[in-house]
Formats: C-alpha cells, structure tokens, sequence
C-alpha cells in the first residue's frame, strides 16, 4: 500500500500570505490529522477530519482551518501567514482497529515564513 | 492537564552499548501510548502501540514496556542505523484521537 503523500514538500512564503497543503491518506484511511512540528513546541495537534467533518481540533487560532474531500484527501490552509507559522506540517492517516488507532504520517511539507 | 516528558533529551551510544529511553505521562485515562521514529526531515514512522501496563512489544533491537506512569524503550546493542528521534505520544480519553508527544529523545550511535 502507498503510504500517506503530502504536497508540496517545501513552500517559502512572506508575512501577510495564505498557503494550502495538501494531504492523501492511505487508501481506506478514513481519518486525517495535522500537527504542527517546532523545534521550541514540538509535535502539536492541529485538527482531525472524518468522513469530511471536523471531529477534533487543537488549540490553534482561527488562521488555521482545514477540509476533508468525499476521497478522503485533505487540506490545511493558513491564512494572514506570521513568522511563528515557520514549521513542519504533517498529515497522519489513520487506521481504527481492535484495540486502538494508529496514525501514520506523511513526510511532511516545510513551510517557511519570511 | 495530560503531559508527555521524555528523557534524555539526548543519548549518545556506542554500537553495542544498551540502554533505555524513558517517558513519562500523566493523562485522564490513557486510551494508548505509541513510540516512533523519526529522521532528520522526515516524518514520524511508527514503531509501537502499547494500551495496558504491563503489556510489552518488541521489533528487532527495540522492545517497548508500559507501566501505570512509564513507558521504556529499550534498545540492545544498537547500530548507528538506529540513530535517530524516538518521540513518545499517548493518546487521552478526554483528547479524542489526538496524540500528544513528547519532545522526543536524540539518539546517536557510533561505531
């Protein structure tokens, strides 16, 4: 099975931008997360989409919202981008078995803020 | 408030040297304790689940234990192939399915 894709890999943006990220879940992941991941904050939990509805979020401000597609696919949008949003973005998909969940991550996208 | 506290933050081995990487939680109601692996520019690979103290799981030089306050992951006589972040997270009852983690442990084995 593929594994969870994330795109771009990379974005350099300036201070006042929008930016989306896009996420594909392993094929018959229903569930995608995204986290943030600083070197001050490390891994932190942005939102949780489900069957195309927001299930969780984080504590993260308005800026920061996301969609999930009828596919599965998902994307995160920041917008009125700030210096401090300089950071790893990853997609987790996720499998619901006997026992638990498992999340699965992506390779993530670099966002830089300049 | 549920917390996740790794230590070290860094550990440097020699190849074949054991040792072991802590991490503390205190959660409402631990729904699951996860460990994974992550190097430098890319993202988490996941290695263990564990949902009941006392469980245990091992995978080639890595074994995984779980306590009521704990968890270990221990390494046996490492390679520098394992030199990477292992980062602990748990899921809470109260959070739903989000992970919360811990700051990770760096770990570097020289040959």
């Amino acid at each position: 099975k593929a594994g969870v894709t994330q795109t771009p890999r990379y974005l350099i943006k300036t201070r006042g931008q929008q930016v989306t990220l896009s996420c594909s879940p392993i094929s018959g992941h229903r569930s995608v997360s995204w986290y943030q991941q600083t070197p001050g904050q490390g891994l932190q939990f942005l939102f949780e989409y489900f069957s195309e509805t927001q299930r969780n979020k984080g504590n993260f401000p308005g800026r920061f919202s996301g969609r999930q597609f009828s596919n599965s696919r998902s994307e995160m949008n920041v917008s009125t981008l700030e210096l401090g949003d300089s950071a790893l973005y990853l997609c987790a998909s996720m499998q619901s078995g006997v026992g638990g969940d498992t999340q699965y991550f992506g390779p993530g996208t670099r966002l830089t803020v300049l | 408030e549920d917390q996740v506290t790794q230590s070290p933050e860094a550990l440097r081995l020699q190849e074949g040297e054991s040792s072991s990487l802590n991490c503390s939680y205190t959660v409402s109601g631990l729904r699951g304790l996860f460990w994974y692996r992550q190097d430098p520019g890319k993202g988490p690979e996941f290695l263990f689940t564990l949902y009941s103290a006392g469980e245990e799981k091992e995978k080639e030089r890595l074994k995984a234990t779980l306590t009521k306050k704990e968890s270990f992951l221990h390494i046996t006589a490492p390679k520098p192939e394992d030199s990477a972040t292992y980062l602990c997270a748990v899921q809470a009852n109260q959070a739903g399915t989000a992970l919360i983690f811990g700051k990770g442990t760096t770990l570097s084995v020289s040959s």
